[in-house]
């Protein structure tokens, strides 16, 4: 079965530090692993999305993410943190099957000016 | 804007009541996908459609259907509500069933119930 763990349901950075949100996943089959943002009042948006290419993952506004087999995670991060950057984020892994998505609980990141 | 298109935005109805939220995937898109987010549970999978069909189950009640029309929209339709119903009710499309494929959200379909 696929899961996906979140540590920290809060982040709070200051504008300009760096951001690291965590993501940890369980899958008996090679990943797919997303990172999805939520704007306050819209619907989830995908930052970046890995699919067993590189490791290194660069999505949209800044941020990128690694996966690492050996510590079964996906941290995104971003270096530089942004007012505009403030939503809720959401890691994902799409099931076996190839159908489902499996959220983790989201990290709602608040940038202090 | 992603493309894919939820109506109502909102929505206030009382206890025991139905409701039928619809959703129009983005152009192409044969997949849809229904998810609950609320406070305490955080972004739960309801159901999936893909061209027509049925094609995976998640945490959704028995008071709750869906269905896709050879259009390819799709309504969900929660019945006998109750309090505990009050969420954001999202649709998301995808191309197909690749294993690369990724979402794309509507903005929502708010229900309270009171």
């Amino acid at each position: 079965a696929q899961s996906v763990t979140q540590l920290g349901s809060h982040v709070s950075v200051s504008e300009g530090a760096l951001v690291l949100l965590r993501c940890n996943y369980s899958s008996s089959v090679p990943p797919y692993l997303f990172w999805y943002v939520q704007y306050p009042n819209q619907g989830l948006q995908l930052l970046l999305k890995y699919t067993s290419a590189a490791t290194l993952v660069k999505g949209i506004n800044g941020f990128e993410a690694e996966f690492k087999k050996s510590e079964t995670s996906f941290h995104l991060t971003k270096p530089s943190a942004h007012m505009s950057d403030a939503a809720e984020y959401f890691c994902a892994v799409l099931g076996s099957a190839g159908n489902q998505f499996y959220f983790g609980t989201g990290t709602s990141l608040t940038v202090i000016p | 804007d992603s493309g894919v298109t939820q109506t109502p935005k909102h929505l206030i109805t009382a206890t025991g009541q139905r409701v039928t939220l619809r959703c129009s995937p983005r152009s192409g898109d044969l997949s849809v996908y229904w998810y609950q987010q609320s406070l305490d549970q955080g972004l739960q999978f309801l159901i999936q459609y893909y061209n027509g069909e049925e094609r995976a189950k998640g945490n959704i009640l028995e008071r709750f259907s869906a269905q896709q029309f050879p259009d390819l929209h799709s309504e969900l339709n929660l019945s006998s509500l109750e309090l505990g119903d009050s969420a954001l009710y999202f649709c998301a499309s995808s191309r197909g069933e690749t294993k690369v494929g990724e979402l794309f959200f509507g903005e929502g379909s708010r229900l309270t119930v009171l």
